[in-house]
């Protein structure tokens, strides 16, 4: 069966310092994958989705950018974090037509 | 004008009776629907996907879609305090790449 990694679950980071979460998915090949953000409060918003290595699309202008170095690897990055990307970051992966998988989630705290 | 717009709530029913949870979307080339339910703190999880004009029944969950009015609802039958949780309207719109947007979710109360 197809599941979806995130790690890690809750992260407490400095401003100003570098960021990596890292997701991947087992049990199956070429998955779309997509990194949403969600502040408190607030609905998800799609930050990054992937069709395949190497191909990455942006949606909302920031702080992040995103990496896919393996089929099933999705990497969230940032050089200096701000305040503002505090929130709870999501990967999931479509699978089939019954929607989206989402991982159990990183809760970013940045002080 | 939001993609996906959802009333925030709380809405909150007493144990037994009916949810009903609405959501208008934008794009009228979308073509699939989905809800899903969050617990605080937890991640998303998918409780029922539409794709036609009319209800889908599942349990005591009914999905209702009117894309000529961009119109999609959720009923929860026989609400128990366990579904109390914050639902979320998603849409996958025609822009391609399947992208799934979501409304900010309606949060639910059910009390006994």
């Amino acid at each position: 069966s197809q599941t979806i990694h995130q790690w890690p679950a809750t992260l407490v980071q400095p401003v100003g310092s570098p960021l990596s979460l890292e997701c991947t998915v087992e049990g199956t090949s070429n998955p779309n994958l997509y990194w949403y953000r969600q502040a408190a409060g607030r609905g998800l918003q799609l930050l990054f989705y992937s069709v395949g290595i190497g191909q990455i699309s942006s949606e909302v202008p920031q702080n992040l950018s995103a990496s896919r170095p393996q089929d099933r690897q999705f990497i969230l990055s940032s050089k200096k974090l701000l305040l503002s990307d505090s929130g709870f970051y999501l990967c999931a992966w479509r699978g089939t037509v019954y929607g989206y998988t989402f991982g159990s989630g990183t809760r970013l705290t940045v002080v | 004008q939001k993609e996906v717009e959802q009333n925030s709530g709380p809405l909150s029913v007493p144990e037994g009776a009916i949810a009903s949870l609405n959501c208008t979307y934008s794009d009228r080339g979308s073509q699939s629907f989905f809800w899903y339910r969050q617990y605080s703190g937890k991640s998303p999880e998918l409780i029922m996907s539409i794709y036609s004009n009319g209800d889908k029944e599942d349990g005591r969950f009914t999905a209702q879609l009117n894309k000529a009015s961009q119109y999609v609802s959720l009923l929860i039958r026989d609400s128990q305090p366990s579904d109390s949780a914050t639902y979320l309207c998603a849409v996958i719109g025609s822009g391609g790449y399947n992208k799934l947007i979501f409304g900010a979710g309606t949060r639910l109360a059910v009390h006994p």
